[in-house]
């Protein structure tokens, strides 16, 4: 079945930087990357997705990027701000219906 | 709407003892998902239902977990008997079928702790 592979687990960056999260996956058939946000004693929510036919995706200051051949694809956050700090969550979608999660990153933005 | 309900928010039992945790999807939403997160294993997949038919329930770790949905609007998960390695988060999560993607709109969880 389909495994998603995320890093890091935890990550700090300083308020205005940029923030990196990365995802790989094992199931060529995966065809909907989604990402998620999940806000402290909240449950996730979507923030941003991309789909196989599409290399890269951008929404204000949020931007995922997919590498189809070598089956990684990635968040970037740039200019961070203090309400960005939560778990992001990574996952793919081998078929309808079933969406696979990576263990997540814990996102801390430094003041 | 007022999105994707989960009662109780919060359940601390002993060992040995049945819980049950229920869950409210959107109205209009056809399939249904339980998750369970921890620290160690992130969010797991436990079962899902279309239009109140489970479809794939292989994410259900044993047969201590049992999950039914009597009708669009209602979905239980159970565990008898509780042990302490089922302390978790256990969210329920609704989607629309048929939109080209699984967008899933979260509960905001259970947290069980067995003691």
């Amino acid at each position: 079945g389909e495994n998603v592979e995320q890093h890091p687990s935890t990550l700090s960056v300083q308020e205005g930087d940029s923030a990196v999260i990365k995802c790989t996956y094992s199931d060529s058939a995966s065809n909907y990357f989604p990402w998620y946000k999940q806000e402290l004693g909240k449950g996730p929510q979507l923030i941003i997705d991309i789909r196989s036919n599409v290399g890269e995706k951008k929404d204000q200051r949020i931007a995922v990027t997919l590498n189809k051949t070598a089956k990684h694809f990635s968040l970037h956050i740039t200019e961070t701000q203090p309400e960005d700090s939560a778990v992001y969550f990574c996952a793919a979608s081998p078929r309808a219906d079933k969406i696979i999660f990576g263990k997540g990153t814990r996102l801390h933005i430094l003041p | 709407d007022a999105g994707v309900i989960q009662s109780p928010r919060h359940e601390v039992t002993e060992m040995g003892q049945e819980v049950t945790l229920r869950c409210k999807p959107i109205s209009g939403h056809n399939s249904l998902f339980w998750y369970r997160q921890t620290m160690m294993r992130g969010l797991e997949l436990l079962i899902y239902f279309n239009n109140n038919v489970p479809i794939d329930d292989s994410g259900m770790p044993e047969d201590r977990f049992s999950a039914k949905m009597p009708n669009a609007s209602f979905s239980t998960l159970k565990i008898q008997p509780s042990e302490p390695r089922d302390s978790a988060v256990y969210f329920c999560a609704s989607s629309a079928r048929g939109n080209g993607a699984n967008v899933l709109t979260f509960g905001a969880g259970s947290r069980l702790t067995v003691l």
